[in-house]
């Protein structure tokens, strides 16, 4: 099956900064890489996308590149604020199915 | 909020009692999920929903765990004979299949978190 790593575990910026985390799967077929932000005690909220025929794209101060050749892809959060202070999930879909596999997970600390 | 609705919020039990969880997914979204996310871990898959029909049980963690989805709306999970180690925060998501091009976006419940005593 699918597995998902991502890195680094935790991530201590200044307010202002950018932060990058990092990704890496093994299924070749999967198609469709989500981000989901979760912070203390809630639910998972999905903040970008990409999809496998696509190799960046942004949002205002979030984007997500993919290299399919390697198998990884990247969050970047440019401008970093303290309310941008949570744990990060990537994932990525299985090709049957919508299955979703997820990473570890990146707790990421905005100092102000 | 038409949000993906689950309940109850919190529940303890004793070790070897049964419980069961409800979903009400995002009312036009025919796919529903279930997920397991332990404390400092990403959520893990445990089964899922196209309209009722069970298309993937195979991740369900033992054969104590079951879901149901009878009239392809809300959902179930029960957990029989709980031990400590199930628990967790059981995650519900939703999602609309449009068939030949995917909508591939889940939204997530805010979960039921089981303590096992």
């Amino acid at each position: 099956g699918e597995n998902v790593e991502q890195h680094p575990s935790t991530l201590s910026v200044q307010e202002g900064d950018s932060a990058v985390i990092k990704c890496t799967y093994s299924d070749s077929a999967s198609n469709y890489f989500p981000w989901y932000k979760q912070e203390l005690g809630k639910r998972p909220q999905l903040i970008i996308d990409i999809r496998s025929n696509v190799g960046e794209k942004k949002d205002q101060r979030i984007a997500v590149t993919l290299n399919k050749t390697a198998k990884h892809f990247s969050l970047h959060i440019t401008e970093t604020q303290p309310e941008d202070s949570a744990v990060y999930f990537c994932a990525a879909r299985h090709n049957a199915g919508n299955m979703l596999t997820f990473g570890g997970g990146t707790r990421l600390m905005v100092k102000p | 909020d038409t949000g993906v609705s689950q309940d109850p919020r919190h529940k303890i039990t004793k070790r070897g009692q049964n419980v069961t969880f409800r979903c009400d997914p995002i009312s036009e979204h025919n796919r529903l999920y279930w997920y397991r996310q332990t404390l400092g871990q990403g959520p893990e898959f445990l089964t899922y929903f196209q309209n009722e029909a069970q298309l993937e049980k195979s991740r369900l963690l033992s054969d104590r765990f079951s879901a149901e989805r009878p009239k392809g709306s809300f959902s179930t999970l029960e957990i029989q004979r709980t031990e400590q180690g199930d628990s967790a925060m059981y995650l519900c998501a939703s999602s609309m299949d449009r068939g030949i091009v995917y909508d591939y976006g889940y939204t997530f419940g805010s979960g039921t978190r089981l303590t096992v005593v």
